[in-house]
């Protein structure tokens, strides 16, 4: 099962900035934070990571917690073209000290003009 | 150059065939998955190769066969289907186990399986 819980839609208007909460609040201390997102009919991309500190890349900022049970994934100005299933991810520790992804249900974001 | 690409992108074929979707990628990763997304839309992994060795094996029918014939390939081949194996099969590939940095996976542009 999934580590993390996210609502299940939202929408913002173009232009403006769209916040993604997200709740993962038995991740562990070594645990990364995955954010990814799937366009429609498109395979996942990967958007952003983070452990602790509050990270940004040319796509969007990762804003987490203290207690790191939760994070917000940021798109400062979001377009059209960001409408998409975006999914916050901590990867699933196993035996052999790897990792798995485990993708929940994600949030369905949908821009508006 | 496609990343990661899969072919075919369409597969429509008759229950109780045995099919194949191939997978290659041309980033140099040692690591690649293949995914299964249901009608609900739920993502799953299925498999994991790493240097041509299954790591992960989710619980999948053993009608699923991986088989990886080098590091830039991993195909699937599905033997028997049955009509609940309809749904969209993602490959991706990474530099290693995805999870840590570093390891972002890459995903193809999916299979749409239709077994009729």
């Amino acid at each position: 099962d999934a580590k993390t819980t996210q609502p299940t839609s939202m929408d913002c208007a173009e232009g403006r900035a769209a916040n993604l909460p997200c709740n993962h609040s038995t991740i562990s201390g070594n645990e990364y934070v995955y954010w990814y997102r799937q366009i429609h009919s498109q395979g996942p991309q990967y958007i952003i990571h983070g452990l602790k500190n509050n990270e940004t890349n040319e796509m969007a900022s990762l804003i987490i917690t203290e207690d790191r049970k939760s994070s917000t994934l940021i798109l400062p100005h979001a377009t059209l073209r960001d409408t998409a299933v975006y999914y916050c991810i901590v990867g699933d520790l196993m035996m052999d000290s790897s990792y798995k992804l485990i993708f929940g249900s994600g949030t369905r974001l949908l821009v508006r003009p | 150059d496609t990343a990661v690409s899969q072919t075919p992108k369409y597969l429509v074929t008759q229950m109780g065939n045995d099919k194949s979707i191939k997978c290659e990628q041309n980033l140099g990763h040692d690591t690649m998955y293949w995914y299964k997304q249901d009608s609900k839309k739920f993502l799953k992994i299925m498999f994991s190769y790493n240097n041509k060795e299954l790591i992960i094996n989710e619980t999948v029918p053993n009608r699923f066969s991986p088989k990886s014939p080098d590091k830039a390939h991993l195909n699937l081949h599905i033997n028997s289907l049955e009509l609940g194996d309809s749904a969209v099969y993602f490959c991706a590939s990474s530099l290693e186990l995805a999870g840590l940095p570093g390891n972002e996976q890459f995903f193809g542009p999916g299979t749409r399986l239709t077994v009729l």
